[in-house]
């Protein structure tokens, strides 16, 4: 079974600063997406990343695709307290709709 | 395009009896999958229902089941209800048919079991 590890659980930052969370895997992802939640909605779809090394970008959002396909990173430019939520990291299957998730990083950006 | 809905919203019942939960996919969307949300176990996948048959299912006792609709909305029911059950509850919904597998949430139904 594929384990996801997020790291850190927890951040809590000042506005306008800069983070970075991470989120890696036991074995090879065969595509990993990115959500954040926020408190009493449903995760909401930030990215997905499929090709080793791959980078996207989100406006202040730089996801990275680890080159052997095994971890991956969130950087967050210039925190703003609506980037405040839980952000989880999930890998799907080649079998149906079925994701995995990691326990995810809880961030907190204070004004 | 209107969302993934889910009701109801919140449920309260105590041990022992059953529940049923609602969610209308995406319009188009034939997939729809459930999650379970814990604080101690986070995200974790129940059954996905695809053109009204089950084809996948998580590490979920039989007293978790659910069924799809011809019009792909889709139940789950939990029956014998125990404290443990009391979660978010959410649905996720996908066109199917793209191999990167992006689903859309509904905002969930908390459950919560005296």
């Amino acid at each position: 079974t594929q384990l996801l590890e997020q790291s850190p659980q927890f951040l809590s930052i000042q506005e306008g600063e800069n983070l970075t969370v991470y989120c890696n895997s036991s074995s090879v992802f065969s595509s990993l997406q990115w959500y954040r939640q926020e408190p009493g909605e449903g995760p909401v779809l930030l990215v997905t990343v499929v090709t080793g090394g791959e980078v996207k970008k989100l406006k202040r959002l730089t996801f990275q695709f680890g080159d052997a396909r095994k971890d991956s990173s969130l950087h967050i430019t210039a925190a703003q307290p609506g980037d405040t939520g839980l952000y989880l990291c999930a890998e799907g299957s080649n079998a149906g709709n079925m994701l995995t998730f990691g326990g995810g990083t809880r961030l907190m950006v204070k004004p | 395009k209107a969302g993934v809905t889910q009701t109801p919203r919140y449920l309260i019942k105590t041990r022992g009896q059953q529940v049923t939960l609602s969610c209308s996919p995406i319009s188009g969307h034939r997939s729809v999958s459930w999650y379970q949300q814990t604080p101690g176990q986070g995200l974790q996948f129940l059954f996905e229902y695809f053109s009204e048959t089950q084809r996948n299912k998580g590490n979920f006792p039989g007293r978790f089941s659910g069924r799809q609709f011809s019009n792909s909305r889709s139940e789950m029911n939990v029956s014998t209800l125990e404290l443990g059950d009391s979660a978010l509850y959410l649905c996720a919904s996908s066109l199917d048919g793209d191999s990167y597998n992006e689903q859309f949430f509904g905002p969930g139904t908390r459950l919560t079991v005296l």
